[in-house]
């Protein structure tokens, strides 16, 4: 419905395990972020790429690996997890650039349980 | 460094009345704000943002925000409250001096908006 899909919606994962997260985006947008939203924290970004230039926050943990293969495509990279990574992870895409203003749009997010 | 503070952790509302969901900010430069709405097992959905001019922005589903320079706010409003507005309400900014690439925004910690029958 907003042009931002994620896959898979749900997904239970052991500390041991490796997964990925999806996101795509239909809109033509150059910019494409990963945030993580906890209850009782407010939302955390993860990552960006704009204009295939990676903007990374540097307090995110080695076990999150993004990838951006091209301006339609994020992926988020996960390894031995630790059971306070459990969230949900949103996605969201926008036009970029220095001097951007433009809204957000959102996926519905992924509801990563780490067991 | 920007933030954005909403005092309020949830608003409880009568149907049909007026709501106002409170935001307040701080930024170095000339802010950006903006109002996003999160329902059930959904991701954020942009409801409205100030960039310049009027100070009373208008937005989706009949929300308006109303910028105070003075007071460093952007308060969330509707005249009447629908049942079907009960969500989670954040308040974002960027600083419009923020040299990173991409549209970084900082958000609030969010508010729940109760509206009832």
């Amino acid at each position: 419905e907003t042009g931002v899909t994620q896959t898979p919606r749900h997904l239970v994962m052991g500390m041991t395990n490796k997964k990925s997260l999806k996101c795509e985006q239909h809109l033509g947008h150059n910019a494409m972020y990963w945030y993580k939203q906890s209850a009782k924290k407010p939302l955390e970004l993860m990552f960006v790429y704009s204009l295939e230039e990676r903007v990374e926050n540097n307090s995110v943990p080695s076990r999150f690996s993004p990838e951006c293969p091209n301006s339609s495509h994020l992926f988020l990279h996960l390894h031995t997890l630790q059971p306070e990574d459990s969230a949900l992870y949103l996605c969201a895409s926008s036009h970029g650039g220095l001097a951007g203003v433009n809204e957000q749009y959102f996926g519905p997010g992924t509801r990563l349980t780490v067991t | 460094a920007q933030s954005v503070a909403q005092p309020e952790d949830q608003v409880n509302v009568a149907e049909g009345n007026p709501l106002t969901v409170k935001c307040t900010y701080s930024v170095s430069g000339n802010p950006y704000l903006f109002w996003y709405v999160q329902y059930p097992n959904r991701g954020l959905q942009f409801l409205l943002k100030y960039i310049t001019g009027d100070n009373l922005v208008k937005g989706s589903y009949g929300f308006e925000a109303e910028f105070n320079k003075s007071q460093t706010s952007f308060h969330l409003k509707k005249p009447s409250a629908l049942v079907s507005d009960s969500a989670l309400y954040f308040c974002a900014v960027r600083d419009l001096q923020s040299v990173n690439a991409g549209n970084m925004l900082t958000f609030g910690g969010g508010t729940r908006l109760m509206v009832k029958p």
